[in-house]
């Protein structure tokens, strides 16, 4: 069981990118997904949720500029980020929720890192 | 907006010691609190959910208790793999994550 990110890099502020979070070993469609970001020497922050039956929430930070999706046929959660500021500078992690009752992200990913910088 | 306090920030400690983290929230949440261990350059690993379940694989030297505002996670006897920095979090409205304690090799 395993989630391997893909897509961070480089970009100049107001930019777009879309990260992408193959899964293994089990399904995305059928559990709660999630995006966490860490700024380099900070601490957790949680980004987006998509949950199984399809509901989407975001953290204020990112509200309105920030989509969280998947393709259930490629097994995969994107997360793709536009207008971006400096301060979306962090490592992206994919995570999957323990259960549905909220109780721990008990399966990351690598995570993928996002400069914003011109 | 509740908020999740971790002290103390950072400690340095002994192998084989007693260390006592606390994570204190600024108003009651459920009892679905976590702890994650982070090691340098790695994800976090979650240790603990819904307070006090130890998650498959974890070594029962660590622990967690607390209900309400505050909440501890112990780790009796510290071993020379411990030394990392670990996060609470909480599920009451959105998950929110504490600043994290780091514990250090005194």
């Amino acid at each position: 069981v395993q989630l391997v990110e893909s897509g961070g890099g480089l970009i100049q502020p107001g930019g777009s990118l879309r990260l992408s979070c193959a899964a293994s070993d089990f399904i995305v469609s059928t559990n709660f997904m999630r995006w966490v970001r860490q700024a380099p020497g900070e601490g957790l922050e949680w980004v987006s949720v998509i949950y199984s039956d399809g509901t989407t929430f975001y953290a204020d930070s990112v509200q309105g500029r920030f989509t969280i999706s998947r393709d259930n046929s490629k097994n995969t959660l994107y997360l793709q980020m536009n207008s971006l500021r400096a301060d979306d500078t962090a490592m992206y992690y994919c995570v999957r929720d323990r259960d549905k009752t909220g109780s721990g992200f008990d399966i990351w990913g690598q995570g993928t890192m996002v400069t914003v910088s011109s | 907006a509740i908020q999740l306090t971790q002290s103390p920030s950072s400690l340095s400690a002994s192998v084989g010691d007693r260390v006592t983290i606390t994570c204190r929230a600024s108003q009651g949440v459920s009892s679905a609190l976590a702890w994650y261990q982070q090691k340098p350059g790695k994800a976090p690993k979650l240790l603990i959910s819904d307070t006090s379940s130890l998650e498959s694989g974890v070594p029962s030297r660590f622990s967690g208790s607390g209900s309400g505002t505050d909440f501890t996670l112990t780790i009796s006897g510290l071993q020379p793999e411990d030394f990392a920095t670990y996060y609470c979090q909480q599920f009451n409205t959105y998950p929110l994550f504490g600043g994290g304690t780091k514990v250090e090799i005194k």
